[in-house]
């Protein structure tokens, strides 16, 4: 059965970096057959989709995001991380990670529970 | 980019059948997702493909796509049905790539 975990700080200071890392168990990364994806929550908001990494190291990032993202690989820990530079409030939100089946059609298939980020000096 | 469009809300009766809309330009020529979610949790993935159901999700979770409006259906309605729900696109076509709706919050009444 596929898991995945999310982990990092759960409070971040305004203009700091936010890291997190999704250890994945059941599967993985360097598996050719999935998208490993983040996605984030504001409170009491909807979905937003942050970006995904790929088996080849190649990714894909939410424009609205990318100047500030990068998701990047740990094969010998079967993870992926997020870095999300210069964080503000807007920020602040539940982070999860997702993996997306490479054959079509693309859905999420399997979440991590979420963790919380806090934004806040 | 495209949007997806729900109602903030939907309330039904136990027993009655639910209808959760998401609007989208031509959205009956992409494949819609739809994931529920329940307070505290990560969301869970109910129907795929339109109209596809993971295994173990109840028969009572249909959906259906058609034109510019695509529907989750949610026959028998229960009370574990209340939560939120959210329709899902990857539009290749779009830099955005992935687009969730806003999310409507089913009450059960």
């Amino acid at each position: 059965q596929v898991q995945l975990q999310e982990s990092g700080p759960g409070l971040v200071k305004p203009s700091q970096t936010l890291s997190l890392t999704c250890t994945v168990s059941g599967a993985s990364v360097t598996n050719g057959g999935y998208y490993w994806n983040w996605i984030r929550q504001h409170p009491g908001k909807g979905l937003e989709w942050i970006g995904y990494i790929y088996y080849s190291r190649s990714t894909y990032y939410n424009p609205s995001l990318k100047s500030r993202l990068t998701i990047s690989m740990d094969t010998s820990k079967n993870q992926f991380s997020l870095n999300l530079s210069s964080v503000t409030a807007a920020d602040t939100a539940v982070y999860y990670c997702a993996r997306v089946d490479t054959s079509l059609p693309y859905y999420f298939d399997c979440w991590g529970q979420g963790t919380p980020v806090t934004v806040s000096s | 980019s495209y949007v997806l469009t729900q109602p903030p809300s939907v309330s039904v009766a136990p027993g009655l059948t639910a209808r959760i809309t998401c609007g989208g330009n031509n959205i009956g020529s992409k494949s819609v997702h739809w994931y529920q979610q329940k307070p505290g949790q990560a969301p869970v993935l109910v129907v795929y493909d339109d109209s596809d159901r993971p295994s173990g999700i109840p028969e009572r979770f249909s959906g259906s796509n058609s034109g510019n409006t695509a529907t989750l259906t949610i026959s028998r309605v229960e009370a574990g049905d209340e939560a939120g729900y959210y329709c899902q696109v990857w539009d290749s076509t779009s830099d955005h790539l992935v687009v969730f709706g806003g999310g409507t919050k089913l009450t059960v009444l």
